[in-house]
């Protein structure tokens, strides 16, 4: 099956600074890869999503890039605020429904 | 819209009891999710659905069983309760028209002891 490597588990940056969560996957067939975004006690939320045609996505401050030949994509957050204190999980998917995470990346901006 | 909702927010079990996770969306979503969370550990698949009165194993199904029997409900059960089985749960559904965004619950936070 899929396995999805993320990294770092916690970044700490400084109001203003940018995030950066990298991803690997093993399974050459992925094609689907959404971040989602948790905050404390709640579900996670789909935050932005990219498909193995596309290199690269941007909504605002939130950008994610894939690199297919090295199965890993990004997801960048430019100018943080402290609203994006949160854990953050990438996912990979070869048939768009069944997801497989990574485990996490706890982001605390500092202010 | 409520969206999802699961039921219920907390429970404390003893080893070997048994319970059962209910799930609700009213999004007329076509697919459903449980995963189970833990620390360092991303979120698991445990069951799936593709389907009113459809299942499928996830990643981590030992020890749970799932049914649905009506399109807006999923439950999880578990029929006899582990100390491994601490951990909190969510439930998600998506549409898959036009979209795969799941849409995730507020989770069950279940301690076995």
């Amino acid at each position: 099956g899929e396995n999805v490597e993320q990294h770092p588990s916690t970044l700490s940056v400084q109001e203003g600074d940018s995030a950066v969560i990298k991803c690997t996957y093993s399974d050459s067939a992925s094609n689907y890869f959404p971040w989602y975004k948790q905050e404390l006690g709640k579900g996670p939320q789909l935050i932005i999503d990219i498909r193995s045609n596309v290199g690269e996505k941007k909504d605002q401050r939130i950008a994610v890039t894939l690199n297919k030949t090295a199965k890993h994509f990004s997801l960048h957050i430019t100018e943080t605020q402290p609203e994006d204190s949160a854990v953050y999980f990438c996912a990979a998917s070869s048939n768009d429904y069944k997801l497989s995470f990574g485990a996490g990346t706890t982001v605390t901006v500092r202010a | 819209n409520a969206g999802v909702t699961q039921t219920p927010k907390f429970r404390v079990l003893k080893t070997g009891q048994s319970m059962t996770l209910l799930c609700a969306q009213d999004m007329n979503h076509e697919y459903m999710y449980w995963y189970r969370q833990d620390p360092g550990m991303g979120l698991r698949l445990i069951h799936y659905s593709v389907g009113e009165g459809t299942t499928a194993k996830g990643e981590v199904p030992d020890g749970y069983n799932v049914s649905r029997l009506k399109k807006q409900n999923f439950l999880l059960g578990l029929e006899s309760a582990a100390p491994s089985q601490t951990s909190v749960y969510f439930c998600a559904s998506t549409q898959t028209v036009l979209s795969y965004e799941q849409y995730f619950g507020p989770g069950t936070r279940l301690t076995v002891t």
